[in-house]
């Protein structure tokens, strides 16, 4: 079955950037969009943006100039770099499958990964 | 963006119980919403699609219904492994939104 783990480290520094990547089993990286997906303490969900192996990608103008999500399909990985992060990026983050450009359906997730921006 | 309001934000309930959340979105979004189960610890799951499209191996009593900006979630008969967090999703147009999620907990 289809599988999405999220790696990285749980803390990094205000003004660094965030990397997280998600390992994907059981199926073809070429299947699905791959996207990313955060949860703020107290917060609701907030996407972040999506690609394809193609290239292919959508972000949430919200996080549009700092972000880039890239696909390495030799390793079905795919990743997250989140720059100049300050402490309202402490979230759990998840990965997840999308299907479409539009991201229509989130139909594969991870369990997500706590990141805390401390110093 | 469009919003997607949710409520009730928490719901305490009984085993058999019938319960209903609801999502208002701030703008017609036709029938684009999408219902997720997520308990704690673990990946949340896609329940319903299309606003009332039973996804594939999900127990017949979730159901969810509505079209434009009110949407509905319904559990005809609430079970123990039902309680968790239930949130509703849009995918009318970019960016993709969330409700802020119902925490239903056993009364």
């Amino acid at each position: 079955q289809v599988q999405l783990q999220e790696s990285g480290p749980g803390l990094v520094k205000p003004s660094e950037t965030l990397s997280l990547n998600c390992t994907v089993s059981g199926v073809s990286i070429s299947t699905y969009y791959w996207g990313w997906v955060r949860q703020p303490p107290g917060k609701g969900l907030e996407w972040i943006g999506h690609m394809y192996y193609t290239g292919n990608s959508k972000y949430n103008p919200s996080f549009e100039s700092r972000v880039t999500i890239s696909i390495d399909t030799s390793k079905s990985q795919f990743s997250l770099q989140l720059r100049s992060v300050t402490g309202a990026d402490t979230a759990i983050y998840y990965c997840a499958t999308c299907s479409g450009a539009r991201c229509y359906e989130l139909g594969f997730w991870g369990q997500g990964t706590t990141v805390i921006v401390s110093s | 963006d469009i919003q997607m309001t949710q409520s009730p934000s928490s719901l305490s309930a009984s085993v058999g119980d019938r319960v209903t959340i609801t999502c208002q979105a701030s703008h017609d979004i036709s029938n684009s919403v999408n219902w997720y189960q997520h308990k704690a610890g673990k990946a949340p799951t896609i329940l319903i699609s299309g606003a009332s499209t039973l996804e594939r191996g999900v127990p017949s009593r979730f159901s969810g219904r509505g079209s434009g900006t009110h949407f509905t979630f319904t559990i005809s008969s609430l079970q123990p492994e039902d309680f968790a967090t239930y949130f509703c999703q849009q995918y009318d147009r970019l960016p993709i939104t969330f409700g802020q999620g119902t925490r239903l907990e056993i009364k």
